[in-house]
């Protein structure tokens, strides 16, 4: 069965600082991975995702994440965090089936 | 991207009630979805509802507990029947963005129906 682990649960940085946010799962065939934000009061939304090719994607406002298949982990990062940055950053994968099977979420709260 | 519209955004309900919510969604869908947001805690699927035929639920959830209808193309609802605290939760509905070749896109989102049962 595919799970998903996601080891910080409460980040707490301030402006400026880089961010890296953990992500492992487990499942051993092709998966496909996704880091979604929920902004304070705000729905779900993508934002960024990985299905084959360059391991490293970009996503939107300044957001990367890896995909390193032998560590099985697709961690999120971002070289600089904004105030605006805070919120709860969930990661998913999808394997073999068509679910969504997301992590525990990572709440992340950026100080000016 | 498709647009999801949840009724109700919130409610307040008493113990023992049931309620539905109601899932529009702006395009023809094949899949829709229903997850659960509990306090502090991160999504868990209760069921994926597709039309024409019965909904397919996870383990731990019942269709006695969560009925959910899938008349059409376009709209879905979920009954959270009997209901008890520990229901107390944000409830989403999902659609799949499918991409040409048949491969698995984003999912997109509603904004969530908030309940409280007291």
């Amino acid at each position: 069965a595919q799970s998903v682990s996601q080891h910080n649960h409460h980040v707490i940085l301030s402006e400026a600082a880089s961010l890296e946010l953990g992500c492992n799962y487990s499942y051993g065939g092709t998966v496909n991975l996704f880091w979604y934000v929920q902004y304070p009061g705000q729905h779900l939304q993508l934002l960024l995702k990985y299905f084959s090719g360059d391991p490293l994607v970009k996503g939107i406002k300044g957001f990367e994440a890896e995909f390193i298949k032998s560590k099985f982990s697709f961690n999120l990062r971002k070289p600089s965090v904004q105030w605006s940055d805070t919120a709860e950053y969930f990661c998913a994968v999808n394997g073999d089936t068509d679910k969504l099977i997301f992590g525990t979420g990572t709440r992340l709260q950026v100080f000016p | 991207s498709a647009v999801i519209s949840q009724k109700p955004s919130r409610d307040i309900c008493q113990r023992g009630t049931s309620l539905t919510i109601q899932c529009q969604v702006d395009s023809q869908v094949t899949m829709m979805f229903w997850y659960r947001q509990q306090p502090g805690q991160s999504l868990t699927l209760i069921a994926t509802a597709n039309q024409g035929s019965e909904a397919t639920y996870e383990s731990g959830f019942v269709i006695d507990k969560f009925p959910i209808s899938r008349p059409n193309l376009t709209f879905s609802t979920l009954t959270v029947s009997n209901m008890s605290p520990e229901d107390s939760s944000i409830y989403l509905c999902s659609v799949e963005e499918v991409l040409s070749g048949g491969d698995t896109g984003e999912l997109f989102f509603g904004e969530g129906s908030r309940l409280t049962v007291l």
